[in-house]
């Protein structure tokens, strides 16, 4: 079974200049996720998907930050314009979904370094 | 307000011997817990899980131990090995919809030395 697909895997950009990133989750799984790990802490939700709705953006800053899963798969997630402290780890994870179990599966993560 | 705490930022044993990994949390309404693995440039590996119905799993060398009264996990691995060297992440969330989000600690790098 193929893992979390993510794109780029590093990408660095001037303040103010926006980027995007990819995902890809695993096949089936319902529930998709954006984190955010900054050096030194834990991943911090920022979205969540179910199928193709939002479930939960409460921690997304939306003024600079967007994100969309279209189809209920794939999903992207922008930043626009960027700002120095946007610099981290952006990962992205999935879940088939359903009650019980929480396992969530992680793809490798996008390192964005803003200068 | 940090709802899930790793206390202890390093830990480092010996090949062989045991390795326990603390975590602390504050929310009540956790009721699954999980241990991830980090490897540098590698997002997080799913290690073991428990639900708070239960106060300890095991899978192999990996034992995760929960003491609800406490708000306290601990991950017990025995007997280490080098390859084991990473950064354990512990996660929480409730249950249903938005609940399944998952609240990290800030970590706990161990090193198992040869």
């Amino acid at each position: 079974e193929a893992g979390v697909a993510q794109s780029p895997r590093y990408k660095i950009i001037e303040k103010r200049q926006s980027v995007a990133f990819w995902c890809n989750p695993i096949s089936g799984h319902a529930t998709l996720y954006w984190y955010q790990q900054i050096l030194g802490q834990g991943p911090k939700l920022l979205i969540q998907f179910q199928n193709n709705g939002v479930v939960d953006d409460s921690q997304l800053p939306k003024d600079r930050f967007s994100a969309e899963r279209l189809k209920g798969v794939d999903s992207t997630l922008k930043i626009q314009p960027a700002k120095l402290e946007d610099s981290a780890v952006y990962l992205c994870a999935s879940r088939k979904g359903g009650g019980g179990k929480n396992e969530q599966y992680f793809g490798p993560g996008t390192r964005l370094t803003v200068t | 307000d940090q709802q899930v705490k790793q206390n202890s930022p390093s830990l480092s044993v010996q090949e062989g011997r045991i390795s326990i990994l603390n975590c602390d949390y504050t929310n009540s309404m956790f009721d699954y817990f999980l241990w991830y693995k980090k490897y540098p440039a590698e997002g997080p590996t799913f290690l073991i899980s428990i639900s708070s119905i239960k106060d300890k799993n095991e899978d192999g060398r990996f034992t995760v131990f929960l003491n609800k009264s406490a708000k306290h996990l601990s991950l017990h691995i025995v007997p280490s090995q080098p390859g084991d060297s990473a950064v354990y992440f512990c996660a929480a969330s409730g249950s249903g919809g938005s609940n399944y989000k998952l609240t990290f600690g800030k970590g706990t790098l161990l090193t198992v030395n040869p």
